[in-house]
C-alpha cells in the first residue's frame, strides 16, 4: 500500500464547477499535511496547508480527517488557470524528514 | 533571492557514464533532498540531508550518492547510469522544525531532466 493514496484522475471539469480531490495517508503518526500544485514540467509548489480546522484560502478549502486519515481540497467555481496536477503531500511527523507525495491528480478545466 | 538552483537543466547520458546533478540553495535552510519523477509514480525520495555532515536514504537511493559537504549544497551523484535512471529530477529544501519561522513549505529547483541511452 503506498503511504499516500490520491484519486487517479483526471478530472475534466467545466469552467465554473465545483471539484474535490481525495487523499489518503498510511502513517498514522504523520503531523503535517499539504496540497502543492505542479503545471506541466514545472517544479511544484505550496497550495496550502492542511489543518484539522480545516482552512480556506479563497476559492480554495483544505479539510483533514485525522481519524479517517483522509485530506481533501475543494476547488469552487474552477478557472481555466487552475488546470494543474494537484499533490497531496505528508510529513510523518512534525519536523520529520522523509516527506511523501502523493502521484497526484489531473485537473483539466475546460472553457 | 535565487531559492533553489539546480543544474544542468537537460542531461543527456549513455549507459554506464557518471554525472553529477548540482542543487544549490542560498536561503539557509538545514533540510535538502533529492526527489525523481516519473509518469504516474509521483515524486519519489531518493536522499535527503537535516544539515551539513547527514545523509540519509529515502525510498529509492539505489544507483545515487549525495553528499553535504556544506549547508548550501547538495550534489546527486549517479556513478553509473543505467536508462532507468531517465526520470525528471527535483532538489527541495526547507527549514526543519527547530526553526520557529518554519512552516514545513518545502521550496524546489526547476527540475533537471535526464535521458540516459
Amino acid at each position: 500500500r503506498k503511504e499516500v493514496e490520491q484519486d487517479p484522475g483526471p478530472f475534466n471539469v467545466p469552467e465554473g464547477a465545483t471539484v474535490a480531490f481525495n487523499c489518503t495517508y498510511s502513517n498514522s503518526a504523520s503531523q503535517s499535511f499539504f496540497w502543492y500544485r505542479q503545471d506541466c514540467r514545472k517544479e511544484p509548489k505550496l497550495l496550502m496547508s492542511v489543518y484539522s480546522s480545516g482552512n480556506e484560502d479563497g476559492r480554495f478549502t483544505a479539510q483533514l480527517n485525522r481519524a479517517s486519515q483522509y485530506i481533501s481540497l475543494l476547488i469552487r467555481d474552477s478557472k481555466l488557470s487552475d488546470s494543474a496536477t494537484y499533490l497531496c503531500v505528508v510529513n510523518p511527523a512534525w519536523g520529520g524528514f522523509k516527506t511523501i507525495f502523493g502521484a497526484g491528480t489531473r485537473l483539466f478545466v475546460k472553457a | 533571492n535565487a531559492g533553489v538552483t539546480q543544474t544542468p537543466k537537460f542531461q543527456v547520458l549513455k549507459t554506464g557514464q557518471s554525472m553529477t546533478l548540482q542543487c544549490a540553495q542560498d536561503m539557509n535552510h538545514e533540510y535538502m533532498s533529492w526527489y525523481r519523477q516519473d509518469p504516474g509514480m509521483g515524486l519519489r525520495l531518493i536522499h535527503y540531508s537535516v544539515g551539513a555532515g547527514i545523509t540519509d536514504q529515502g525510498e529509492v537511493p539505489n544507483g545515487y550518492n549525495v553528499s553535504r559537504s556544506t549547508t548550501e549544497d547538495f550534489p546527486l551523484r549517479l556513478l553509473s547510469a543505467a536508462p532507468s535512471q531517465t526520470s525528471v529530477y527535483f532538489c527541495a529544501s526547507r527549514l526543519t522544525a527547530r526553526d520557529r519561522a518554519s512552516t514545513g513549505e518545502l521550496f524546489f529547483g526547476e527540475g533537471s531532466r535526464l535521458t540516459v541511452l
